[in-house]
């Protein structure tokens, strides 16, 4: 079935570094993508989103940009600090229909990747 | 501003033993609620969804079930838990009718069934 995967399980980068996380989706339909950061025993924090209809979004040191030719997405964070160790996540999210004139999605995750940085 | 809340933080229970954790949403109304799983080191998983009071749909079929009480409220049960039923569960709620949904998650419950 589709699935939104990841290449890199692990990224250990240094404290000032920039970090790239990467991520692959196969599902042509998926019109909105967001990244989330979970910290351990926490709930995933929303971090970044963006839609199909663009291919570059900017937030507080996080960039996503999204390929749809090839079907993916990176999350860049510049300068990075020890406080940005974490799992992070993909998600791309599926318009699942109506109900009760109600629009709903259904996200779906990618595995993670770790991200460690040293200081 | 809206806020989730989550309980408990972390549960031990005997395989057989019944489950219930609950989740409230503050600050918004007719929200869309949700219930993942997350295996250690893993992704995760949806369980449950609900767009309404009483409306409920299953992603996956397992030993759970959940109910909607009230709009803001959200509640996983078990009859009896399985081993295999151990694991993270978070409870996430997103803003009903909108077209992206982002979804903004609970602290979340550590489940261990012994």
């Amino acid at each position: 079935g589709e699935s939104v995967g990841l290449h890199l399980p692990t990224l250990s980068v240094q404290e000032g570094d920039n970090s790239i996380i990467n991520c692959a989706y196969s599902n042509s339909a998926s019109d909105y993508f967001i990244w989330y950061k979970q910290e351990s025993g926490k709930g995933p924090q929303f971090i970044i989103d963006i839609r199909s209809n663009m291919d570059k979004r900017q937030g507080q040191r996080v960039t996503v940009l999204l390929n749809k030719t090839v079907k993916h997405l990176s999350l860049q964070i510049a300068a990075t600090q020890p406080g940005d160790s974490a799992v992070y996540f993909c998600a791309e999210n599926i318009i699942q229909g109506k109900a009760g004139g109600t629009s709903y999605g259904k996200l779906t995750f990618g595995q993670g990747t770790i991200l460690t940085v040293h200081p | 501003s809206q806020t989730i809340h989550q309980w408990p933080a972390t549960l031990v229970q005997p395989v057989g033993s019944p489950l219930s954790l609950e989740c409230t949403v503050e600050g918004t109304s007719n929200p869309n609620l949700y219930w993942y799983r997350q295996a250690a080191g893993r992704g995760l998983q949806l369980l449950f969804y609900s767009v309404g009071i009483g409306q409920i749909s299953s992603e996956v079929p397992q030993n759970l079930s959940a109910s909607r009480p009230q709009d803001r409220q959200f509640i996983l049960s078990s009859k009896k838990l399985l081993l295999s039923d151990s694991g993270f569960y978070l409870c996430a709620w997103a803003t009903s009718g909108q077209i992206n949904e982002k979804l903004f998650f609970g602290s979340g419950t550590q489940l261990s069934v012994l």
